[in-house]
């Protein structure tokens, strides 16, 4: 079983549309959770980061963390076509550097 | 400033080449890291570098040589590669190498092994 699982998709939504993505994890000590997006040939932006279980909203996007159900999912409301990129959830552990990243989703959104 | 800067964008080497690819941040960061992405997969982390120092190394062959000059500078020398090495290879930096802070990645440099 892979520490992080995450549907590569596409996923293909109209713009407009209320998107989920989510992520399972297995270890248990894991702390820090954050998403990352990352268009075509560039490098990942960090999106949201939340610390421990709970919700964080910025904008359109909003993280939930429920760590009874090693379950993590980042919401986009009102999609536009400039959010289509991939996902990428990841997530560490307290002190250390390394961050362990789920397989990426990949968005598509259509206007 | 809050960019990561790589150069190349672009490599294509052949597997007798030498090359070495260049990542610089002026953000003060004192951690470095290294990763190497497939196609459609996520990021694995390669090297990190801590105050100049290497404190990761994710057993990367030895054809892969990380350089840290100073602070704001990050290197990997590049040598015998193979085809399987082609891949975006991914430099980020981080205030101070713990695991709740936020990484700034570069672009990339897109590397092709012929």
């Amino acid at each position: 079983q892979k520490e992080v699982e995450q549907d590569p998709g596409p996923l293909s939504v109209p713009e407009g549309a209320i998107v989920s993505l989510n992520c399972t994890y297995s270890n248990s000590a894991f702390q820090y959770f954050m998403w990352y997006r990352q268009y075509s040939r560039k490098g990942p932006e960090l999106l949201m980061y939340t610390y421990s279980s709970g919700n964080k909203e910025d904008g359109r996007f909003t993280a939930q963390v429920d760590k009874s159900s090693k379950y993590i999912s980042l919401f986009i409301r009102d999609s536009q076509p400039s959010d289509s990129a991939t996902y990428l959830c990841a997530m560490s552990l307290i002190n250390t550097d390394k961050l362990i990243f789920g397989t990426g989703t990949r968005l598509q959104v259509f206007p | 400033d809050t960019e990561v800067t790589q150069t190349p964008k672009h490599l294509v080497m052949g597997m007798t080449n030498k090359k070495s690819l260049k990542c610089e941040q002026h953000m003060g960061h004192r951690a470095m890291y290294w990763y190497k992405q497939k196609a459609k997969k996520p990021p694995e982390l390669m090297f990190v570098y801590s105050y100049e120092k290497l404190s990761i190394n994710e057993s990367v062959p030895s054809r892969f040589s990380p350089e840290c000059p100073n602070s704001s500078l990050l290197n990997l020398h590049l040598h015998a590669l193979q085809p399987e090495d082609s891949a975006l290879y991914l430099c980020a930096s981080s205030r101070a190498g713990q695991s709740n802070e936020k990484l700034f990645f570069g672009s990339g440099t897109q590397l092709s092994v012929l």
